[in-house]
């Protein structure tokens, strides 16, 4: 069936380097894709998203790439520092009208000091 | 600013018990949503409030009710809580066509 999923479960990194998460999803029709960030015990927080017309956005030490070719999203983080160490969620709207997101199940960052 | 509140932070129930977890927005959000999150798994949605007035089922609806009190609250009840249920509950408010705002979640065991 048609899902939004992650490459990689885990991903370990060193301070000071830049990390990127990926994630696939089959929905051609999707048209809007956020990116979550959430620490343990807490509940999901809004990072970035991007909407179908475009291809890359930028925030603050954060980039989101959209592959609508290949049905494919990430997520750069520059610079990772141990405070990012947390589980990224990538989520997707489907379709035009009110619908709601469709999680993935998450990557865990891990940044070593 | 509070953002989501969700109240109780943790609940163990006995197998056919029931409770209602309650959820306040102070964004004047149209849009609230209930999630259940399993270990390793991404969030489900059980039921949402596309505004005040309406609900519709989700992905994960059975075994749950939803009240949408007023504008600001939107309830999740289990009428008859089973082992299965044991889960991370939370609840997200939203305008149409922005990201949802998350709370901080209710830890429920179901014994």
């Amino acid at each position: 069936g048609e899902s939004v999923g992650l490459h990689l479960p885990t991903l370990s990194v060193q301070e000071g380097d830049n990390s990127i998460i990926n994630c696939a999803y089959s929905n051609s029709a999707s048209d809007y894709f956020i990116w979550y960030k959430q620490e343990s015990g807490k509940g999901p927080q809004f990072i970035i998203d991007i909407r179908s017309n475009m291809d890359k956005r930028q925030g603050q030490r954060v980039t989101v790439l959209l592959n609508k070719t290949v049905k494919h999203l990430s997520l750069q983080i520059a610079a990772t520092q141990p405070g990012d160490s947390a589980v990224y969620f990538c989520a997707e709207n489907r379709g035009s009208g009110y619908s709601t997101l469709t999680f993935g199940k998450g990557t865990m960052l891990l940044v070593s000091p | 600013n509070a953002g989501v509140t969700q109240t109780p932070k943790f609940q163990v129930l006995k197998t056919g018990q029931s409770m209602t977890l309650q959820c306040a927005q102070d964004m004047n959000h149209n849009s609230m949503y209930w999630y259940r999150q399993d270990p390793g798994m991404g969030l489900r949605l059980i039921y949402y409030s596309a505004s005040e007035g309406t609900t519709d089922k989700g992905e994960v609806p059975n075994g749950y009710n939803v009240s949408r009190l007023n504008k600001r609250e939107f309830s999740l009840r289990l009428e008859s809580a089973a082992p299965s249920q044991t889960s991370v509950y939370f609840c997200a408010s939203s305008e149409y066509g922005q990201p949802q705002h998350f709370g901080d979640g209710t830890r429920l065991s179901i014994l």
